[in-house]
């Protein structure tokens, strides 16, 4: 099985800071996809970034980006101009590029505090 | 749309009963999964779908089982509850394999067995 980090159980952040939340994992495949899902008190899992693992270019969304070392095996978040709304759990997934099933495999979350 | 649903959002149950918690979605999804997410570990897959009546074990499949009749319907059983299977439970579903086609997740139940 495929190994998913997050060292980062709990962050907190300034309400108009910057954070990054920290993901490595663990795979010896060359063709796969990595993402980003945010999960808010109210248990609704939301995708917030996806990245291809042949795109050399870090993906974005709007104040959501991603810094992709693909030899280093590392995928962190980084959250801009932080809000209220941001506060939640977030988790990083990887799902092999040739799989069966499309079965992601979940790191175990960081918790993500946003102080007004 | 609705996107997935899941039945019920919460439920109490008895060590030894029976329960199923049903699924749906109205994406015309060929994909379904069924999670369980715990305090600490993150979500792991219990089994998943790859289309109608084909149904096949993930992560942690023991003490579950499934059922794919319908296209829009993915069904999981717990025939003897456990306190172990104390947990959320959450359905998800994905258009194809291909590609990076997300997952989309429903709401969650969460069972809590005594």
């Amino acid at each position: 099985a495929q190994t998913v980090t997050q060292s980062q159980p709990e962050m907190s952040v300034q309400e108009a800071e910057t954070v990054t939340l920290s993901c490595t994992y663990d795979t010896s495949e060359s063709d796969y996809y990595l993402f980003w899902y945010k999960q808010p008190p109210s248990r609704q899992m939301i995708l917030v970034i996806r990245q291809e693992a042949y795109k050399q270019q870090n993906a974005t969304e709007n104040r959501f980006s991603v810094n992709f070392q693909k030899a280093a095996k590392s995928f962190s978040l980084k959250i801009s101009d932080s809000q209220l709304g941001d506060a939640a759990m977030y988790f990083c997934a990887y799902r092999r590029g040739k799989n069966t099933g499309n079965q992601f495999y979940f790191g175990t979350g960081t918790s993500l505090t946003v102080i007004p | 749309n609705a996107g997935v649903t899941q039945t019920p959002k919460f439920r109490v149950l008895k060590t030894g009963q029976s329960m199923t918690l049903l699924c749906a979605q109205d994406m015309n999804h060929e994909y379904m999964y069924w999670y369980r997410q715990d305090p600490g570990m993150g979500l792991r897959l219990i089994h998943y779908s790859v289309g109608e009546g084909t149904t096949a074990k993930g992560e942690v499949p023991d003490g579950y089982n499934v059922s794919r009749l319908k296209k829009q319907n993915f069904l999981l059983g717990l025939e003897s509850a456990a306190p172990s299977q104390t947990s959320v439970y959450f359905c998800a579903s994905s258009y194809s394999i291909y590609g990076s086609d997300e997952q989309y997740f429903g709401p969650g139940t969460r069972l809590t067995v005594t």
